[in-house]
C-alpha cells in the first residue's frame, strides 16, 4: 500500500515568503506527526495531531510556525515569513494508534531559504 | 531532560564485517521506550526496533541484533556480516512511555559506510 507522501520533495523560497508543505498520512492512521531534520539540530519533534487535534504542539519553533490537520488525514505545516535558519528537510510521520504502533516517515519536504 | 548521545558520527566496514552501533541514553522516567531508525540515502526513516523499560531481554532479528542494558544505559545495535545495502545513517531514539504519544528525542545518527 501506499506510504506516507509529502509534497514538495524540494522548495526554494526567498526569505521573508510564507511556505506550505503537506502531508498525506497512511489511510487509517490516526496519530501525525512532523519532525524537523537540520544540520545544527538533528532530528527534533515539531508537533503531534490524534485525529484532527494538536496536544501537543511544544516543537514549533516560533510562532511563525503552524500546523493543521483537516479530516483525520491531510496535514499542512505553514511557515511565515520564512528565515534563513528555517531551511530544513521536515519530515512527516503517521502510525495507526497513537502510542504503540510504528511511526512510518514519509520521504520529507527539503526546504532552502535563500 | 531526555538526551541521546551517538557517539560514532561515522563507521567505516568493509562488507561481511560485523559492526556495533553505540547508543547511550539520559532520562528520569522510569518508563520509556528506546528505538532505532535507519535513514538510506532515499531519505526515509524505517523503523527498525522499539524496546520498552521493562524488557532487558536482547533481541535478534535476523543479521540485526540489538542489547539493551539499563545498568549502563545503553542500547547498542549490532549488524552481523554487514553488506553494502546496509549503509545509511542510523538514528537510535527515546520517548516516555506515558504520553500517550510517540514524541522521540533522537541521538545524532551514525553513518555506516559499508564497502564491497
Amino acid at each position: 500500500g501506499a506510504g506516507v507522501s509529502q509534497s514538495p520533495s524540494n522548495k526554494v523560497t526567498e526569505k521573508g515568503k510564507d511556505v506550505e508543505l503537506r502531508c498525506d498520512p497512511i489511510s487509517g492512521h490516526t496519530a501525525l506527526y512532523w519532525y524537523r531534520q537540520s544540520l545544527g539540530q538533528g532530528l527534533e519533534f515539531l508537533i503531534y495531531f490524534q485525529g484532527n487535534s494538536a496536544p501537543d504542539k511544544s516543537g514549533l519553533p516560533s510562532d511563525r510556525f503552524s500546523a493543521e490537520r483537516t479530516g483525520g488525514s491531510v496535514s499542512t505545516l505553514t511557515i511565515q515569513r520564512t528565515q534563513q535558519e528555517d531551511s530544513a528537510v521536515y519530515l512527516c510521520a503517521s502510525s495507526l494508534r497513537a502510542d504503540n504502533s510504528p511511526l512510518h516517515f514519509g520521504n520529507g519536504t527539503r526546504l532552502t531559504v535563500t | 531532560a531526555q538526551k541521546v548521545t551517538q557517539a560514532q558520527t561515522e563507521i567505516s566496514v568493509v562488507e561481511k564485517e560485523d559492526v556495533t552501533l553505540d547508543c547511550v541514553y539520559e532520562t528520569r522516567d522510569t518508563t520509556y521506550y528506546l528505538f532505532w531508525y535507519k535513514q538510506p540515502p532515499s531519505g526515509e526513516l524505517v523503523f527498525l526496533i522499539r524496546r520498552n523499560s521493562f524488557d532487558e531481554q536482547n533481541e535478534i532479528s535476523g543479521r540485526y541484533s540489538w542489547n539493551f542494558q539499563k545498568s549502563t544505559s545503553s542500547f547498542n545495535f549490532t549488524i552481523t556480516a554487514s553488506q553494502v545495502v546496509d549503509s545509511a545513517v542510523y538514528f537510535c531514539a527515546l520517548s516516555r512511555m506515558n504520553t500517550g504519544f510517540q514524541k522521540l528525542v533522537f541521538g545524532t545518527g551514525t553513518r555506516l559506510l559499508v564497502s564491497p
